[in-house]
């Protein structure tokens, strides 16, 4: 069954410190790879996603992903986080063809950053 | 361009009462989606359509109904309100073509709560 699995429901990291966040994917296929972020009462945002060619993705607010096929895994890092960071991400696959089909999510991690 | 926009941002049902999101996108977008997002569960699909005049289910469409009858809007109705149906529902759009596999654009979010 096709599946994203974030294992971390929620990470505290210092602002400044660095940041990994965790995404494993069940697919039949290389899918498409998003990550978005949601801010508290606000919509999903997409920060950045991985359709082919480059394995290293760079996306907005500083985000860069790396897609590692033999993984499985599309993690999400940032080498410095800011306090505006704190949010839910979510990690999302979608079919690598142009089907309607609609994305799926994974449950999402809760990003807390301490001063 | 407004995006996906989405009408009420709140709102509070009584079980048994019926309602309509309403979801508004002027992207010329031919895709669409309604999810629900409860909390530690990620988004979970409802309601799709590939165009005007054609609606599929999703993963949970129990309890709901859609219509698409212009590329515009994808109202989902609520017939007899459930306290399960207490959640945060979005709206996205995607376009067809190449180019663009799979990215879908959000809407703000509906806050309904069922009592």
């Amino acid at each position: 069954a096709q599946s994203v699995t974030q294992p971390d429901i929620h990470i505290t990291v210092s602002e400044g410190a660095s940041l990994e966040l965790r995404c494993n994917y069940s697919y039949g296929a290389t899918p498409y790879l998003f990550w978005y972020v949601q801010s508290p009462g606000q919509g999903l945002q997409l920060l950045l996603k991985y359709f082919s060619g480059d394995t290293l993705v760079q996306g907005i607010k500083g985000f860069e992903a790396e897609f590692k096929r033999s993984q499985s895994s599309f993690n999400l890092r940032k080498p410095s986080v800011h306090w505006s960071d704190a949010a839910e991400y979510f990690c999302a696959v979608g079919p690598p063809n142009q089907a309607g089909t609609a994305l799926i999510f994974g449950k999402g991690t809760t990003l807390s950053v301490s001063s | 361009n407004a995006g996906v926009t989405q009408t009420p941002k709140f709102r509070i049902l009584k079980i048994g009462q019926s309602m309509t999101l309403q979801c508004t996108q002027d992207m010329n977008h031919n895709y669409m989606y309604w999810y629900r997002q409860d909390p530690g569960m990620g988004l979970k699909l409802i309601y799709y359509s590939v165009g005007a005049g054609i609606t599929d289910k999703g993963e949970v469409p129990n309890g709901y109904n859609v219509s698409r009858s212009t590329t515009e809007d994808f109202p989902l109705r609520l017939e007899l309100a459930a306290p399960s149906q207490t959640s945060v529902y979005f709206c996205a759009s995607r376009r067809t073509g190449t180019g663009n596999p799979n990215e879908q654009y959000f809407g703000p979010g509906t806050r309904l709560t069922v009592t």
